[in-house]
């Protein structure tokens, strides 16, 4: 199968930076999607990346290393509306993987 | 441009009885995708739609699960007989196309309570 893994939970401050990562199978690997998704609510799309590298998109950027399996979102000037769950996918042919997603926690 | 909609948004039953939920994509989408994500877990594909005709169902258990997407628009995905360990949030999406670069757009959910 095609296992994404990625932390269960992270907590971070108000107004402070946090790196959430995700690692996954290289193998039939197309590229990696990011969605955010708060309690209770349907996932929303953050990021989708299938050449190396940052792609910036306001406070959110994503980074992908298709080489060692590798990717991380990286949240600024974190908001305490950022506390959510933050899902890895990836995707395989026609087919999407999920990651079992980091809940994130911003403190004030 | 309406998003994808789902119904119910909760039902309870109890084990070994039916339960279907219905999803309507956004339209002109052609591919649907039905999720089962259990708490704190990430959603796990049970079947993928290409317009009417199925394109992946490998983790539908097929001996109570099913799915329908007549006409290549609305779909439902039925329960039969429910076990506990059915409940979960059932999440509906739709894609532009089924090709790997194309996001996909969630339904609200439907969350279901076997007793």
């Amino acid at each position: 199968g095609q296992n994404i893994d990625q932390p269960t939970e992270m907590t971070a401050t108000e107004g402070a930076i946090v790196q959430i990562n995700c690692t996954y199978q290289t193998s039939g690997f197309n590229g990696l999607f990011w969605y955010q998704q708060h309690a209770g609510e349907a996932p929303t799309f953050l990021s989708y990346n299938v050449l190396d590298g940052l792609e910036e998109k306001g406070r959110f950027s994503s980074f992908l290393s298709r080489s060692k399996g590798y990717s991380y979102l990286l949240l600024k000037e974190l908001q305490m509306k950022d506390s959510a769950s933050y899902l890895c996918a990836g995707s395989y042919g026609q087919n999407f993987v999920f990651g079992p997603g980091t809940r994130l926690s911003v403190l004030p | 441009e309406a998003g994808v909609a789902q119904s119910p948004r909760y039902k309870i039953i109890e084990k070994r009885q039916s339960v279907a939920f219905w999803c309507n994509p956004i339209s002109g989408h052609a591919t649907l995708y039905w999720y089962q994500q259990i708490l704190g877990q990430g959603p796990k594909l049970l079947i993928q739609f290409q317009n009417n005709g199925v394109v992946d169902d490998s983790q539908l258990p097929k001996d109570r699960f099913s799915a329908e997407r007549l006409k290549g628009v609305d779909s439902t995905l039925k329960i039969q007989p429910a076990k506990l360990e059915d409940s979960a949030v059932y999440l509906c999406a739709s894609s532009l196309d089924p090709g790997p670069n194309n996001e996909q757009f969630f339904g609200p959910g439907t969350r279901l309570t076997v007793l």
